[in-house]
């Protein structure tokens, strides 16, 4: 597509639900990263896919947290056990190699009630 | 480690007047440095980035920024603040090494009024 395309755009689950959050990025770009936005966090870097290299996750932050990346193109970001804190717009980017420009999705804005 | 310290977590000008956005940074290596904007319910655009060339980047919607080494700083301007530049603008850096990942200050919210 023309942009990174993220899925679903909004989610409400209940504490303890698993969700999964879907991001397909720029046709070509090899780098995809996600992130995280929320209050009083500010943006936070949370895992980054280069080609077929071991993916950084220095940025999850507990072991509920994975993601994982298909044949090089779309990304699940998957949160078991939701917490009430995992609330947040969950942003996925891409770029065409690492240093490129970086291009955002619209985001998934996730509520955990 | 690297960060971005932006001042001002709200800045409100009157439109016409000339926006001036504060972002210092600390990196152990040389920087790139970025600039997005964020408009409500939207996603990140980039604005402008500085990759070592030219200390001063125009971007887009009139805005620009200097690179200074000395100063370690990256600040916004703008000559005129439309009423559409109303926004969330965040600064950003990544080492020249991996340039994989963006480190962001917390962001400062542009409010132009009439």
């Amino acid at each position: 597509g023309a942009g990174v395309s993220q899925s679903p755009s909004n989610k409400v689950t209940e504490k303890g639900k698993d969700v999964e959050l879907r991001c397909d990025p720029i046709s070509g770009h090899t780098a995809l990263y996600w992130y995280r936005q929320s209050l009083g966090q500010g943006l936070e870097f949370l895992i980054y896919f280069q080609g077929n290299s071991a993916p950084d996750k220095s940025g999850l932050p507990s072991d509920r947290f994975s993601a994982e990346r298909t044949g090089g193109s779309v990304s699940t970001l998957t949160i078991q056990r939701t917490q009430q804190e995992d609330s947040a717009v969950y942003l996925c980017a891409s770029s065409l190699t690492p240093g490129n420009t970086i291009y955002f999705g619209e985001g998934s804005w996730l509520t955990v009630v | 480690a690297q960060s971005v310290t932006q001042l001002g977590s709200h800045v409100s000008v009157s439109e016409g007047a000339l926006v001036l956005l504060r972002c210092n940074y600390s990196s152990s290596v040389p920087p790139y440095l970025f600039w997005y904007v964020q408009y409500p319910n939207q996603g990140l655009q980039l604005l402008l980035k500085y990759t070592s060339a030219a200390t001063l980047v125009k971007g887009i919607n009139g805005f620009e920024a200097e690179f200074k080494k000395s100063e370690t700083s990256f600040h916004l301007t703008k000559p005129s603040a439309h009423m559409s530049d109303a926004a969330e603008y965040f600064c950003a850096v990544s080492d020249t090494g991996t340039a994989s990942k963006l480190t962001f200050g917390t962001g400062t919210r542009l409010q132009v009024t009439l």
